[in-house]
């Protein structure tokens, strides 16, 4: 009964690199969440997915990040051209419904 | 925008019982009372929640007041592993309201 797999752990990125994080939600969710947590600060909601289905990508900066949650597989967020700005913790919940998350232990990014 | 107010940090003695306070005044009808916490490099972990009613559950019990402008988390015997930054989120029950607004929260230190 693992709970919501996260991968990498830690990532290193150079600037002007790509970053791929992924998110396997626990067995029976099908609503995904990520956030990011800044050195010192909150964590702040940045998308919700469904399956095939982005619901809210409010939190997302205009450009660079991507979000996908596909039909088969993990939900991946993806950091385009990183930047050090971009060095942060970025978590994943799911849930079966809207509220009840079960976070992963998140992927720190640095971005060097 | 957090919709509520906690304490900066407070001290703990270990095996005694900690008391978290949380101000939501702004706290709506259908809006519930959330608390989760982060120990340190991990994800957030629910610990309880509830709508207008006092809840217990095996990690902790929470208190809310009769006008639900304020409740209160209780661990009731800390131990070391209870050091974490606490988060009070108030959030509705409805599909719309699925984004969790984590403040700064109360970072609890339990002593020895």
């Amino acid at each position: 009964n693992a709970g919501v797999m996260q991968n990498p752990r830690h990532l290193v990125r150079r600037r002007g690199q790509e970053a791929r994080l992924r998110c396997s939600p626990m067995k029976g969710h099908s609503h995904v969440y990520w956030y990011r947590q800044l050195p010192e600060e909150g964590l702040k909601f940045m998308v919700y997915l469904q399956k095939e289905n982005i619901i809210d990508e409010s939190g997302m900066p205009k450009e660079r990040f991507s979000a996908e949650f596909p039909k088969e597989g993990p939900s991946i967020l993806r950091i385009q051209q990183v930047v050090r700005g971009d060095s942060a913790a970025y978590f994943c919940a799911s849930s079966s419904n809207n509220y009840g998350y079960t976070f992963g232990s998140g992927t720190r990014l640095t971005v060097v | 925008d957090a919709k509520t107010t906690q304490p900066t940090s407070m001290d703990c003695a270990e095996g005694r019982a900690a008391n978290l306070p949380c101000n939501h005044s702004t706290i709506s009808g259908n809006e519930y009372v959330y608390w989760y916490r982060q120990i340190h490099s991990q994800g957030p972990q629910y610990i309880i929640h509830g709508l207008k009613n006092n809840e217990t559950n095996e990690m902790a019990s929470l208190i809310i007041t009769e006008d639900r402008k304020s409740s209160t988390l209780i661990l009731p015997h800390a131990t070391l592993r209870d050091t974490a930054v606490y988060y009070c989120i108030v959030s509705g029950a409805d599909n719309n309201d699925y984004k969790l607004s984590f403040g700064a929260g109360t970072t609890v230190t339990v002593r020895a």
